[in-house]
């Protein structure tokens, strides 16, 4: 198994479906991350959770919801997307603490027609 | 507010060179720089972590060093192969909160 699990992989979905993209982390850390990199454009923090509790929330519309029920899993749940919200949604995680080595998984590409 | 610039933005060399990716950043109250690989469409695998309070760290080919008084960091790459074409990213860790900021990072291919 690798450390950070992405599912699902690709995701295609209309402007009124609702989704949720799964991450879970075999590292033992405690501080979990979304973010959300576009095309040409630098990767953007959207949410931090450490221990359990949301750290970061970086004005990310509310149409995006995350969930983080325990330090292994993190979900980011999805609803009347807008087409300029296709993008490769990374999850990341890292011991606790700001400034720990960040790993990251595989992605989630995300297609909003 | 922290600013990452990544240069060059493509880099095309022959297999077996040896070559540097530059990475600047406009403050330098930082607690770590971290280079990350990208291969298309897949996450980021980190390659090597900077602390504020070392210089450089080394990992196989790799080499990187961390200047915070001119906002400089290097990337260099010994003997490069075909496997090593990716995107490179460097990412600074500042502040007391969790947020990396990335550069938009350089296409390396490396070609046979």
């Amino acid at each position: 198994e690798t450390g950070v699990t992405q599912t699902p992989r690709h995701l295609v979905m209309g402007m009124t479906n609702k989704k949720s993209l799964k991450c879970e982390q075999h590292l033992g850390h405690n501080a979990m991350y979304w973010y959300k990199q576009s095309a040409k454009k630098p990767l953007e923090l959207m949410f931090v959770y450490s221990l359990e509790e949301r750290v970061e929330n970086n004005s990310v519309p509310s149409r995006f919801s995350p969930e983080c029920p325990n330090s292994s899993h993190l979900f980011l749940h999805l609803h009347t997307l807008q087409p300029e919200d296709s993008a490769l949604y990374l999850c990341a995680s890292s011991q606790e603490g700001p400034t720990g080595e960040l790993f990251f998984g595989e992605g989630s590409r995300l297609t909003v027609l | 507010k922290q600013e990452v610039t990544q240069i060059p933005a493509a880099l095309s060399v022959p297999e077996g060179e040896n070559l540097v990716l530059n990475c600047s950043f406009t403050d330098s109250a930082i607690y770590n720089l971290q280079w990350f690989r990208q291969d298309p469409g897949k996450g980021l695998t980190s390659l090597l972590l900077i602390q504020s309070s070392q210089r450089e760290q080394t990992s196989g080919r790799l080499n990187a060093s961390l200047d915070k008084s001119s906002g400089r960091s290097t990337l260099y790459i010994a003997a490069s192969q075909p496997g090593d074409s990716a995107t490179y990213l460097c990412a600074l860790q500042g502040g007391s909160n969790y947020k990396l900021t990335f550069g938009k990072g350089t296409l390396l291919t490396v070609n046979p």
